[in-house]
């Protein structure tokens, strides 16, 4: 099992452009969850979904869309890039939608907006 | 609301033992998770705590009190592989699918 996956690892936009993050699961979990950090804090939840077609938004999600076509994929939109969204992006995903606790992680998507 | 609440460095030396705490304000709280980040890393799992007490695995255990809203991650016998950050997490009873982070405490293990 390749376990979370996102593309890119790296990406740099200007202040206006949109573009999808991407991330896959080959775990068959139902949860999966955005969240992004900024330098010296924690994690913070964006959206997540509890399986397809279904997502909600987290405690920052102003700025971003999803969606949740598929069990796998859960992709991650940027609107319109503010360099506020500069930071690091991490996509996990749990395998049971009532239990959130234990979350595997991908291996981040380092942006920077311009 | 919620609010997790983490000393933001520790230092310690290698074969100590080194605890870090976390004070949470968490309404309908169900439990306090811990996870390990290394630098330019991803973070991962390691401990779950829903009761009171001490739950050890290895050379890390955890513990929770629900009474003071409370608990801390102990790592026992610190190798400098250890040197990373750790953030406590708590999730919640409504089932509203949340895992909410503390700001994370980096722990800095000397020779």
């Amino acid at each position: 099992n390749a376990g979370v996956t996102q593309t890119p690892k790296f990406q740099v936009l200007k202040t206006g452009q949109s573009m999808t993050l991407q991330c896959a699961q080959d775990m068959n979990h139902e949860y999966m969850s955005w969240y992004r950090q900024d330098p010296g804090m924690g994690l913070r939840l964006i959206h997540y979904s509890v399986g397809a077609g279904i997502t909600d938004q987290g405690e920052v999600p102003n700025g971003y869309n999803v969606s949740r076509s598929t069990t796998e994929d859960f992709p991650l939109r940027l609107l319109s890039a503010a360099p506020s969204q500069t930071s690091v992006y991490f996509c996990a995903s749990s395998p049971k939608s009532g239990e959130v606790r234990e979350q595997y992680f991908g291996p981040g998507t380092r942006l920077t907006v311009t | 609301g919620q609010s997790l609440e983490q000393p933001s460095e520790v230092t310690a030396v290698e074969g100590a033992i080194v605890q870090i705490n976390c004070t949470y304000q968490t309404s309908g709280f169900y439990g306090l998770s811990w996870y390990q980040q290394h630098d330019g890393g991803a973070p991962t799992f390691l401990s779950y705590n829903a009761l009171d007490g001490l739950e050890e695995t290895g050379r890390f255990s955890s513990f929770l009190s629900r009474s003071d809203s409370y608990g801390y991650l102990l790592l026992q016998e610190l190798q400098m592989k250890d040197s990373a950050s750790y953030f406590c997490a708590s999730d919640r009873a409504d089932s509203s699918y949340k895992l909410i982070f503390g700001s994370g405490t980096r722990l800095l293990v000397r020779p």
